[in-house]
């Protein structure tokens, strides 16, 4: 059983649809980072969080410690949110990664 | 600000060949980590570095080795190169790389292919 799990593997959304991506682990951390990769490999930090919640613009990352998963949501959903989200989580300098959610939204 | 680069971006190489990457972080990050990207085991960690130590190393045979600068620049080194060695290999830099609150900024890859 991998430390990160994300589900699902593959998503397809309508445009304006509310989504959301789940993040389970199974090891401790000091911090979840929620990441985007676009085609072409880019990766960029979309949260860092260790407790609650956090918000930008039309993405929500919440957290759950005692429960150890986290949620990714994107309301309104556009096309150009599709991309490949990966849930990591890190301790001691050392990250580890889930398998990611490639989310396709069509217009 | 500009972000982190990573040079070359491209690079082909024949098995048993090694192989050296770079990477400048972000002015003033401190912290430099490498990752390794591929379509079957998805994203690894390699290494993390520090005011030139090491600080931290993921599960990789010892053909993969890296350094830090005193300015902070990275470099990593692959040597006798596999064909399972094909991959995307990422750095990202933070400015300590050991808090919470310390966000890292990942690099555009080079991306590696052994032949």
């Amino acid at each position: 059983k991998n430390e990160v799990e994300q589900s699902p593997q593959n998503l397809t959304a309508q445009e304006g649809e509310f989504i959301t991506i789940n993040c389970s682990y199974s090891v401790g951390i000091s911090a979840l980072h929620w990441l985007q990769q676009h085609p072409g490999g880019g990766i960029v930090s979309l949260f860092m969080l260790s407790s609650g919640k956090k918000k930008h613009g039309r993405l929500i990352a919440t957290i759950n410690i005692q429960e150890k998963h986290s949620s990714l949501h994107i309301t309104a959903s556009h096309p150009r949110d599709s991309a490949v989200y990966i849930c990591a989580v890190s301790n001691n300098n050392d990250m580890r990664f889930g398998a990611g959610t490639r989310l396709t939204v069509k217009p | 600000k500009a972000g982190v680069t990573q040079t070359p971006r491209y690079l082909i190489k024949t098995r048993g060949q090694q192989v050296t990457l770079s990477c400048s972080p972000i002015s003033g990050h401190r912290s430099v980590s490498w990752y390794q990207q591929t379509p079957g085991q998805g994203l690894q960690f390699l290494f993390e570095y520090f005011s030139e130590t090491q600080r931290n190393k993921g599960n990789f045979p010892g053909r993969f080795s890296g350094r830090q600068f005193s300015n902070s620049r990275s470099e990593m080194n692959v040597s006798t190169l596999e064909l399972g060695d094909s991959a995307l290999y990422l750095c990202a830099s933070s400015r300590q790389g050991n808090s919470p609150a310390d966000e890292q900024y990942f690099g555009p890859g080079t991306r590696l292919t052994v032949t």
